[in-house]
């Protein structure tokens, strides 16, 4: 089975650095992605990371470790509009269909 | 890049009966995958919908309860059948990017079903 774990909610002030924590038990790893998901709206992807490292993509950037089962989705100068739940997928074995954590949903205020 | 166009938005349905979730992409793709949406809850995969063959069905999830059709390449249903309160949720279908494995998936806007 598949265990991803992601804190339920966070909140942080407009112009803030969060980071959003995501830890995965998994068989047969192929890579993990990171989804937006605003209420009410479909989830948007925002990032894919298969190898070890820091991947950066504007004010977002998703970070993964294999050996640790960890990756970290980093969001600098928070807007009003971040605010949304953030999803933590793993791609395992031979599915290659996303498994999805709980969700963050972050608040960010004034 | 894959549009999908999924409908009703929403329904409130009556318990007992049944509604049927339509999703159209405007490119062929080889599978579409519908999820489920509780509450505060992670998106769920019900199944697997294969152009040709029977929908792979998850854990927890039958084709009685949740019959798919899946008659070409950019087209796909999903009936929620004898429905209780406990279906109430949001339905999502997706597709992988035609680019292959590892890129993203594309979500549909979903279906909110309240069933009352």
């Amino acid at each position: 089975g598949q265990n991803i774990d992601q804190p339920t909610e966070m909140t942080a002030t407009e112009g803030a650095i969060v980071q959003i924590n995501c830890t995965y038990q998994t068989s047969g790893f192929n890579g993990l992605f990171w989804y937006q998901q605003h209420a009410g709206e479909a989830p948007t992807f925002l990032s894919y990371n298969v190898l070890d490292g820091l991947e950066e993509k504007g004010r977002f950037s998703s970070f993964l470790s294999r050996s640790k089962g960890y990756s970290y989705l980093l969001l600098k100068e928070l807007q009003m509009k971040d605010s949304a739940s953030y999803l933590c997928a793993v791609v395992t074995g031979g599915s290659y269909i996303p498994t999805f954590g709980r969700g963050t949903s972050l608040i960010v205020h004034p | 890049s894959a549009v999908i166009s999924q409908k009703p938005s929403r329904d409130i349905c009556q318990r007992g009966t049944s509604l049927t979730i339509q999703c159209q992409v405007d490119s062929q793709v080889t599978m579409m995958f519908w999820y489920r949406q509780q509450p505060g809850q992670s998106l769920t995969l019900i199944a697997t919908a294969n152009q040709g063959s029977e929908a792979t069905y998850e854990s927890g999830f039958v084709i009685d309860k949740f019959p798919i059709s899946r008659p070409n390449l950019t087209f796909s249903t999903l009936t929620v059948s004898n429905m209780s309160p406990e279906d109430s949720s949001i339905y999502l279908c997706s597709v992988e990017d035609p680019r292959g494995v590892g890129t993203e998936a594309f979500f549909g806007q979903g279906t909110r079903l309240t069933v009352v």
